[in-house]
């Protein structure tokens, strides 16, 4: 049983470029959730996601940031005119259902650099 | 909004047991996570307490204390591997609050 999986794994973009972060869940997971580790930081929820709602995107920066979770296709985390403070580790994780005390499995995160 | 305070880092040596404390200020708690998380690697899943009292898996246990807002990690008979950051969350309905890590300096 595959894990999640996130492409790419680095990413450099130069600023005012778009940068596209896809996550796959885990076989039979249907909740998705983004988040961003700062380097020396903990993880930042940014969006929870099901397939096509968004739950909750209220750690989500209101502007450039978008994120998608289609019918079919993987999460697609979408950042618009990246600058510089956009650098970081983007990981998603995936859940079989939301609330309760369900583990989160998270990927192996894509690290975006912007130039 | 949440809170979670966590020492910055612990060094011990191969064999000893290390005590990562946690303690939390949450708006709404489901119960306290721990994750581990190699050289900025994928966060691997460790433990979850949603009630009072220790749990115990292997050579790790986790502690929770709900009154107190307060949990901690015991890692026993340290290993060279265990050298990692150990992040405590809290996880409220559906969303992990990450404390900002500790890490774990394990020598020989």
């Amino acid at each position: 049983n595959a894990g999640v999986m996130q492409n790419p794994r680095h990413l450099v973009r130069r600023r005012g470029q778009e940068a596209r972060l896809r996550c796959s869940p885990m076989k039979g997971h249907s909740h998705v959730y983004w988040y961003r580790q700062l380097p020396e930081e903990g993880l930042k929820f940014m969006v929870y996601l099901q397939k096509e709602n968004i739950i909750d995107e209220s750690g989500m920066p209101k502007e450039r940031f978008s994120a998608e979770f289609p019918k079919e296709g993987p999460s697609i985390l979408r950042i618009q005119q990246v600058v510089r403070g956009d650098s970081a580790a983007y990981f998603c994780a995936s859940s079989p259902s939301g609330g309760g005390a369900d583990t989160q499995y998270f990927g192996p995160g894509t690290r975006l650099t912007v130039l | 909004g949440q809170s979670l305070e966590q020492p910055s880092e612990v060094t011990a040596v191969e064999g000893a047991i290390v005590q990562i404390n946690c303690t939390y200020q949450t708006s709404g708690f489901y119960g306290l996570s721990w994750y581990q998380q190699h050289d900025g690697g994928a966060p691997t899943f460790l433990s979850y307490n949603a009630l009072d009292g220790l749990e115990e898996t292997g050579r790790f246990s986790s502690f929770l204390s709900r009154s107190d807002s307060y949990g901690y990690l015991l890692l026993q008979e340290l290993q060279m591997k265990d050298s990692a950051s150990y992040f405590c969350a809290v996880f409220n309905d559906y969303k992990l609050s990450f404390g900002a890590g500790t890490t774990v300096t394990v020598r020989a």
